[in-house]
């Protein structure tokens, strides 16, 4: 089955750095890949969606500017907290989907702890 | 905008009972469904995806079904053990993807 894998599980990061979390799809060329967010005991919220060569597009309320999203490649795409605070702190989950496909395949998470 | 609910949020059962998880969502516009396990501190694992035009899809000791017409879904575990203790979500896919709140299952040995 379709495999994407995501780096890293887990990061403890000081407040004011800048995070990068990969999401690779592994043997599959993924035309878009989806950003969630998931905050303790809560259901899994959308952040920004990504097509390959594009620019993300940011669900309303995001901070693009803070959250930064590349999709270099057909199998990789990157998000990059910038200046990390302790409210960013959170479980972010990336998704792929083969292109034509209305099917998401996730990876397995971030646990992304600012100090 | 699509709403998707869970009910209950939360259950809990003795071991070897088969129970039903409910998932309902607004607009009959989609593609599929899937429900997905998650463990705590974990990603999700995908545990059965229906497509729009599928009535119920079955692996092992799950069946999901759906009803795409009165907006739900239900999964249902047989012959429950402690292993299946976790968060249940469903999600559907329209324009973009709706997850739902999730339930909380509990397996008592």
């Amino acid at each position: 089955g379709a495999v994407v894998s995501q780096h890293p599980s887990w990061v403890i990061c000081k407040s004011g750095t800048s995070v990068k979390i990969e999401c690779r799809s592994l043997d599959f060329q993924a035309t878009t890949m989806f950003w969630y967010r998931q905050f303790p005991k809560q259901s899994l919220m959308l952040m920004a969606t990504s097509n390959e060569g594009s620019k993300a597009t940011y669900e309303q309320g995001v901070e693009k500017d803070k959250f930064l999203i590349n999709h270099a490649s057909l199998t990789l795409s990157t998000l990059t907290v910038t200046s990390a605070h302790p409210e960013d702190s959170s479980f972010y989950i990336c998704s792929a989907s083969p292109e034509a496909k209305n099917i998401q395949y996730f990876g397995a998470g971030t646990r992304l702890s600012v100090l | 905008k699509q709403e998707v609910t869970q009910i209950p949020a939360a259950l809990s059962v003795p071991e070897g009972e088969n129970l039903v998880l409910n998932c309902s969502f607004t607009d009959s516009a989609i593609y599929n469904l899937q429900w997905f396990r998650q463990d705590p501190g974990k990603g999700l694992t995908s545990l059965l995806l229906i497509q729009s035009s599928q009535r119920e899809q079955t692996s092992g000791r799950l069946n999901a079904s759906l009803d795409k017409s009165s907006g739900r879904s239900t999964l249902y575990i047989a012959a429950s053990q402690p292993g299946d203790s976790a968060t249940y979500l469903c999600a559907v896919s329209g324009n973009q993807f709706y997850f739902g709140t999730g339930t909380s299952l509990t397996v008592i040995p």
